[in-house]
């Protein structure tokens, strides 16, 4: 099984700031990576997919980057509306057999 | 625009199984591009992927819960179901429902709790 991490577990941070997340896998996933933000009470919402691309209709201050095992998540610019909690997944193939979350990330406003 | 909607016992006692439908709305759940997942979160934690269906069938499923769940579909209906057995306290959670394509999830329900307690 593919394992995944992410660091920092919970961050906080300013209006404006530049906020990197990174997600490691176990083992080389190629670009299966996603990223998803979650609200409290509310569903994930995807905002970044195959680790680099941009969901329709997302701000252009999320962006995602990286390939193999390693990963990051990048919010260029620290928005109040982007408090929530974070997680990479994985898959491992096209079709996917299997998908793994990572633990997640809660981002605070300071 | 395609929605999601969970629906099922919010309350299931312990040893029985659950049993979950997601209903979709503004798009055919025949479509061959798409797969149709279930998702779970304990509360307060994170997020597990459960399993998913294409329209014709073929399933695939979290191998740390394969012998307990079965997922369907129904076109009939444009509906797909979840069946979880022999279910404990630790299958207590939201359950999504969401449509996958190439390997993410772009359309997720809102989600529902089910708590497993005598």
């Amino acid at each position: 099984d593919i394992q995944m991490t992410q660091s920092p577990s919970s961050l906080s941070a300013s209006v404006g700031d530049r906020v990197t997340i990174t997600c490691q896998a176990s083992q080389d996933i190629s670009n299966y990576l996603n990223w998803y933000q979650q609200k409290p009470g509310k569903a994930p919402k995807l905002l970044i997919y195959d680790a680099s691309n941009l969901e329709t209709g997302v701000p252009s201050r999320f962006s995602g980057s990286g390939s193999g095992t390693d990963f990051t998540f990048t919010i260029s610019s620290l928005q109040p509306e982007d408090i929530a909690t974070y997680y990479c997944q994985q898959y491992d193939n096209l079709p996917p057999t299997a998908f793994t979350f990572g633990p997640g990330t809660k981002v605070d406003i300071k | 625009q395609v929605q999601l909607q969970e629906s099922g016992p919010g309350l299931v006692k312990p040893s029985q199984t659950l049993s979950l439908t997601c209903t979709v709305s503004g798009g055919s759940i025949s479509s061959g591009d798409y797969y149709w997942s279930w998702i779970r979160q304990p509360p307060g934690k994170g997020l597990e992927w459960i399993g998913y269906i294409y329209y014709s069938g073929s399933t695939y499923y979290n191998p740390s819960l394969k012998s307990r769940v079965t997922i369907s579909v129904d076109t009939s209906k444009n509906q797909f179901s979840l069946k979880l057995s022999s279910v404990t306290a630790a299958d207590t959670a939201v359950y999504y429902c969401a449509r996958g394509y190439d390997g993410y999830d772009g359309y997720w329900g809102q989600g529902t709790l089910v708590t497993v307690s005598s």
